[in-house]
Parts: C-alpha cells; structure tokens; sequence
C-alpha cells in the first residue's frame, strides 16, 4: 500500500534550518510530484510547493521563495524539504503529499511532522 | 494566483440534516477541484475530486457538483462521524490553493 513516512518531530531556535524527511513506499517514487503543506495549530492548510523526483524540478509558492529547498535521493525514495531562517510563525505541521501531474489532486500524505520554532 | 474562497468558514447541523458547503474560486478553473476532510488531529483524507468524483471508498453520502468558479459539497444526511474541517484545493495548474476551510459541527 501506499505510504509517505515522514521524519519525527524538531525544535528549533530562531534563525536556524530545519529539514524534513518523507520516504515513499508502496508505488514508484520517480513517477509522482511531491508537495509539501503546512498547518498552524488551529489554521488552514498552506501549500508551499512542488518536486518532481524524477527531474528534480522544482516549484515554490512566492511566500516561501528563497527560504525553501525541496531535494530528494531517488535511491532510497525519499524527499526532503529545508526550510531556513526560521521563525516563530514556522511553528506548525508539515506534510508531505504526493500528486500524479497537473490536473491530479494530491491523494496521499504523509502522517505530518511538527516544527517547533522557539527561543 | 487564484483565490478559493469556503463559505461559511463553520456551521452547525443535526444528525440527519442536509448540509452544503461553497467554495468560489477567483477564476475559473473547470472542474479541477477537490474536497479534503480533515478530522480533528488527523491527515486530510481526499474525498471527492474533478469537482464532483467520490474517491474510493467515500460514502455515497458526500457529493459534489460545480464547474468554473462556483462549486458545492453536499453531505445529504450528516452522520456524527463527519464532524470534522474541511477543504476545498485548486490544482489546475503546478500552483495547488486550498480554501480556508469550513468546521462543522454536531448541534
């Protein structure tokens, strides 16, 4: 079955990166886009962005260009996505999710983790 | 970009009732829409999409309808296991927005 597992909870200071994991099983890692959507405690979803693992191409929402980096290592089927100069409004759920193509939904996520941006 | 606007952003029904739910989309967008349930400290769960598809497994009870920029989610006899947000998403283009959400409530 399909599956996104993503990395465990952080805490991180002001200022600092973060980068969170999101290893995919159960379908062919090169054939889907990776998204990633963050949530406040108590807020909407806000999406943040698009990989191809099979180009590597990648696409930003404006809010988060130049702060935000997806990669990803096809060999282990995994992605990532570093977010950096981190803040307190960075506190929330990241989710990884993946999407066929343009003009797909997203159709499965990851189990989210939480990032906790504090002094 | 394009704006998803949910109305109303919560509301209240009895078990049994008809609920609907509206999203508006800035532009129109055919019918590249879909309808996510997020339950209270759960993932959002696909429930319908191409604005008006039911994902597998999803009871028959939700459906959608739209096309363009005005789109609604019907569940046709809320059940106490639908309390929960939900949300609609765009995703005609690489640029994926979701709506703002609506909570509905059990009264």
């Amino acid at each position: 079955q399909v599956q996104l597992v993503q990395s465990g909870a952080e805490v991180k200071k002001p200022g600092a990166s973060v980068k969170v994991s999101c290893k995919a099983s159960g379908y062919t890692f090169t054939s889907y886009d990776i998204n990633w959507v963050r949530q406040a405690t108590g807020q909407g979803l806000e999406w943040m962005g698009w990989m191809n693992p099979n180009s590597g191409n990648t696409g930003y929402a404006q809010k988060f260009q130049g702060r935000v980096t997806m990669t990803r290592n096809t060999s282990i089927s995994t992605a990532y996505m570093e977010l950096s100069s981190l803040r307190s409004e960075d506190t929330a759920v990241y989710y990884c999710a993946r999407r066929y193509s343009y003009g797909d939904p997203v159709d499965y996520w990851g189990q989210g983790t939480l990032v906790t941006v504090s002094s | 970009d394009i704006q998803m606007t949910q109305s109303p952003s919560s509301l209240s029904a009895s078990v049994g009732d008809r609920v609907t739910i509206t999203c508006r989309a800035s532009q129109g967008i055919s019918n590249y829409l879909a309808w996510y349930q997020q339950k209270p400290g759960k993932v959002p769960k696909l429930l319908i999409y191409a604005a008006s598809t039911l994902q597998s497994g999803v009871p028959s009870r939700f459906s959608g309808s739209g096309s363009g920029t005005d789109f609604t989610l019907t569940i046709s006899s809320l059940q106490p296991e639908d309390v929960a947000t939900y949300y609609c998403q765009k995703y005609n283009s690489a640029l994926i927005t979701f709506g703002q959400g609506t909570r509905l409530e059990i009264k």
